[in-house]
């Protein structure tokens, strides 16, 4: 069975500080991992994705991610945090042997506070 | 294309009435997923269609909760009857039916059974 974990609820940040939530993932075979964002009553909005090849993957709004195969992680990133990221963001993986079916972190809670 | 629409956006219902929730996918995606969001449990999926079959509706909480896709471009969610612990809110997803690809997900319709 697949799983993801994204093991901090909250991440408070600094305005200008680097920014990292973090997500580790199980899944047998070849995973294909997302990340989105949800700001308050909206739906979840894609940010990136890992298929394959490099393993820093870019995104919308200036956010990034790193695929670490041998830590089974997917941590992601922005060097510069806005107050405008404060949402709830999470990583989710894709199965390549069931191609509907998704399997969400519980989300972690981004605060930037200026 | 306008993205996922889903209607209504806001439904309030006494307990024991029938609930339908509307989704109209994004034109030329194939896989439709429905998904309910709560402070306790999080972001869980219900049920997911590949082009217009029930996949998988591991995640239908009970009996009292259905799902159809007669055609590409329309899904319903039903309740009946309707209890205060379905009080969430419910999101309609689609995407392409490739494993590599990610999902658009609607506004979502807060539902608040009394």
């Amino acid at each position: 069975a697949q799983s993801v974990a994204q093991p901090e609820d909250q991440v408070n940040v600094a305005e200008g500080n680097p920014l990292t939530v973090k997500c580790t993932y199980s899944v047998s075979g070849n995973p294909y991992l997302f990340w989105y964002v949800q700001y308050p009553n909206r739906g979840l909005q894609f940010l990136l994705k890992y298929i394959t090849g490099d393993n820093l993957v870019k995104g919308s709004y200036g956010f990034e991610a790193e695929f670490n195969k041998s830590q089974t992680s997917f941590h992601l990133k922005k060097p510069s945090a806005l107050v405008s990221d404060s949402a709830l963001y999470f990583c989710a993986v894709r199965h390549n042997t069931n191609a509907g079916k998704s399997t969400f972190g519980d989300g972690t809670t981004l605060t930037v506070k200026p | 294309d306008a993205g996922v629409i889903q209607s209504p956006r806001h439904e309030v219902t006494e307990m024991g009435q029938e609930v339908t929730l509307r989704c109209k996918p994004i034109s030329g995606h194939n896989s439709l997923f429905w998904y309910r969001q709560t402070m306790m449990r999080g972001l869980e999926l219900l049920i997911y269609f590949n082009n217009n079959v029930p996949i998988d509706d591991s995640g239908m909480p009970e009996d009292r909760f259905s799902a159809k896709m007669p055609n590409a471009s329309f899904s319903t969610l039903k309740i009946q009857p309707s209890e205060p612990r379905d009080s969430a809110v419910y999101f309609c997803a689609s995407s392409l039916g490739t494993p590599t690809s990610e999902a658009f997900f609607g506004q979502g319709t807060r539902l608040t059974v009394v």
